[in-house]
This record gives structure tokens, C-alpha cells and sequence, in this order.
């Protein structure tokens, strides 16, 4: 599974678009990337994946580098719901060959008003 | 549609005593995995059961078990409790291999 690097935190204000950034240097060309975030004490919640194109949902866009070595997590406009720790997971289906998914730290992202 | 489920949400259990965690999957998923997440830390992958069988687990002792039964609701039991075994339980399902949402968890307290 491919090893990703994040900020530890970032601080974002009500309204604005968060732009979260994740390295994955070493992703595989069958591996996904997939973004998940987790509120204090609750489970992790998806947020979306993708493998090249860039995604879009009711909840973030994904901007995938062409030769996806890093991507960005995008929150329109993040509201103080928003608070949570953010991954980025690199793995393929099955969440790889193993079957699981590897959560680093993740960032810690803060709206603020 | 309705998400994944676990229960209990909270459980205390004393040292040494056994422990039983459910987890439904959401319908039409045949794989579930176990993952734990110790206060603080991130979250550390247990177990995978797919189609009633166990395909991979991470790197925890034996007393660390379960099964996933015909319907694809799964248990995970972990015998001989440790103080250290205290933590939040997450139970996620899938049908294609790609996850989807957790359950809520199940808050294990050890004492």
C-alpha cells in the first residue's frame, strides 16, 4: 500500500474552501486514493476516492495530480461541522492486497469562525 | 439505506474476562473488517472476513478472534482482556473491495 503524507494541522475560516494536500509518491497504478474523515469519538466517515480523474461529490471534489504523486482534498465551504482529522489512504481494491486500509495521522483540520 | 451497525456502543469488562462485539454490515455487503483505534492513536487494522472466511488480519495475538456468520454480520471476541485492550472497536463493511462508511464503534472499557 502506498505510504501518504500529510499536514499535521491546518486552520480554515467558516465560508472559505479548505484545501487539504496529500504526497503519495509511491501509489501504484491500480491504487486508489481515498479520503475519509473522522469527528472526535465517531467512526470514520467516507469522504471520496479516486484513482486518475478528479471526483466530485456532494461533499468534496478530488484534484488528482496527472502523474499521481500527490492530491487535494477540497471542502467548498467548510463550515465548523467540518472539524475533524482528515486521511488519506493510498490502496487498491479490497483496500489492497492485505484487505485493509492503513490510516497515517491524518490532518487536523480546524474551522474556525 | 441503512449503514453499518455495531453494538453495544459501550461495553466494560474486567481484566481477564472475555468480550463480544457485533457488527452488521450494510445490506448486500459480504466483507466486514475489524479495526481498533486506542485512545489517541490511529486506527490499527485487526481483522477481514469475506464471504465467511477470515482473509487477512493485522498484527495482534490470538486471543484477538472472530467470524462472520451466513447473513455477514460478524463478532469479534477477544479473550483474556488486558488493560491495553480498552479502545474504540470500528467495524466497517464492503461489496466490491472498496470501503465504505464505519459503524459507530463500540467503546471497550477494560478495568
Amino acid at each position: 500500500d502506498a505510504k501518504t503524507t500529510q499536514p499535521t494541522s491546518m486552520d480554515c475560516a467558516e465560508g472559505r474552501a479548505a484545501n487539504l494536500p496529500c504526497n503519495h509518491s509511491t501509489i501504484s497504478g491500480n491504487e486508489y486514493v481515498y479520503w475519509y474523515r473522522q469527528i472526535h469519538s465517531q467512526g470514520p466517515q467516507y469522504i471520496i476516492h479516486g484513482l486518475k480523474n478528479n471526483e466530485t461529490n456532494e461533499m468534496a471534489s478530488l484534484i488528482i495530480t496527472e502523474d499521481r504523486k500527490s492530491s487535494t482534498l477540497i471542502l467548498p465551504h467548510a463550515t465548523l461541522r467540518d472539524t475533524a482529522v482528515y486521511y488519506c489512504i493510498g490502496a487498491g481494491d479490497y483496500g489492497g492486497s492485505q484487505g485493509n486500509l492503513i490510516f497515517g495521522k491524518g490532518t487536523k483540520l480546524s474551522v474556525k469562525p | 439505506e441503512a449503514g453499518v451497525t455495531q453494538s453495544p456502543t459501550h461495553l466494560i469488562k474486567t481484566r481477564g474476562q472475555q468480550a463480544t462485539l457485533r457488527c452488521s454490515p450494510i445490506s448486500g455487503h459480504t466483507s466486514v473488517y475489524w479495526y481498533q483505534q486506542a485512545l489517541g492513536l490511529g486506527l490499527q487494522f485487526l481483522l477481514w472476513y469475506d464471504e465467511g472466511e477470515e482473509r487477512n488480519r493485522g498484527n495482534f495475538p490470538p486471543r484477538f478472534s472472530g467470524r462472520q456468520f451466513p447473513n455477514y454480520s460478524s463478532e469479534l471476541n477477544v479473550n483474556a482482556l488486558e488493560l491495553e485492550d480498552s479502545a474504540l472497536y470500528l467495524c466497517a463493511s464492503s461489496f466490491t473491495g472498496l470501503h465504505g462508511d464505519f459503524g459507530q464503534g463500540t467503546r471497550l472499557t477494560v478495568v
